[in-house]
């Protein structure tokens, strides 16, 4: 069975401090990778995906950046946080689309993160 | 742009009653319609609605979209204090990309 895992649980860290989280799957190949950002009390807004190695297609203007150095890896970083970064990080994954299929996506447990 | 509305945002019910849960679209390129479930971490998957008027059943949820008038509902019915939850709407658009809606939190007092 497929995981995802998504490593560190919380963080905190000062304004214009890097950062960077990684979240691996397990039990599949190929998969699209998903990075959210959930701000308090807010939906979830896509801010990265990646359909395959060393591609990444960004969805938001913003101090953060993706990176996919393995198939089933992907890193958020950012070189200074800001204020406003703060939130809940959720990394996602799907199987790979074929031409008519649309596949559900699944999350892994969370990086929140507080930047002060 | 994209948008998924989802109402109300806040709704608190006593154990037993029957909640209805409501999400409408527009999306440019609508592929599908997802509802998740998210207690304090990750959201879990609930259904995905490609096809409009067939409803998906688990147990005491079921959903059903309308991809005429844009909008799918999440029932839930004799509710449980395990459904208090943040239920979320959210639609494939395009390349499998999901737009969320803000949300719907659901409290159920015993």
């Amino acid at each position: 069975s497929q995981t995802i895992h998504q490593w560190p649980a919380t963080l905190v860290q000062p304004v214009g401090s890097p950062l960077s989280l990684e979240c691996t799957v397990e039990g599949t190949s190929n998969p699209n990778l998903y990075w959210y950002r959930q701000a308090a009390g807010r939906g979830l807004q896509l801010l990265f995906y990646s359909v395959g190695i060393g591609q990444i297609s960004s969805e938001v203007p913003q101090n953060l950046s993706a990176s996919r150095p393995q198939d089933r890896q992907f890193i958020l970083s950012s070189k200074k946080l800001l204020l406003s970064d703060s939130g809940f990080y959720l990394c996602a994954w799907s199987v790979t689309r074929y031409s008519g299929t649309y596949n559900e996506q699944f999350f892994g447990p969370g990086t929140r993160l507080t930047v002060l | 742009e994209d948008k998924v509305v989802q109402s109300p945002l806040s709704l608190v019910v006593h154990e037993g009653d029957t909640v209805t849960l409501n999400c409408s679209y527009e999306v440019t390129n609508f592929r599908s319609l997802l509802w998740y479930k998210q207690e304090k971490k990750a959201p879990t998957f609930l259904f995905m609605l490609t096809s409009s008027g067939i409803e998906k059943k688990s147990g005491r949820l079921s959903s059903i979209l309308d991809k005429k008038e844009l909008f799918s509902i999440l029932n839930i019915t004799a509710t449980q204090t395990g459904d208090s939850a943040v239920y979320l709407c959210a639609v494939i658009e395009g390349a499998q990309k999901l737009v969320f809606g803000q949300g719907t939190r659901l409290t159920i007092n015993p």
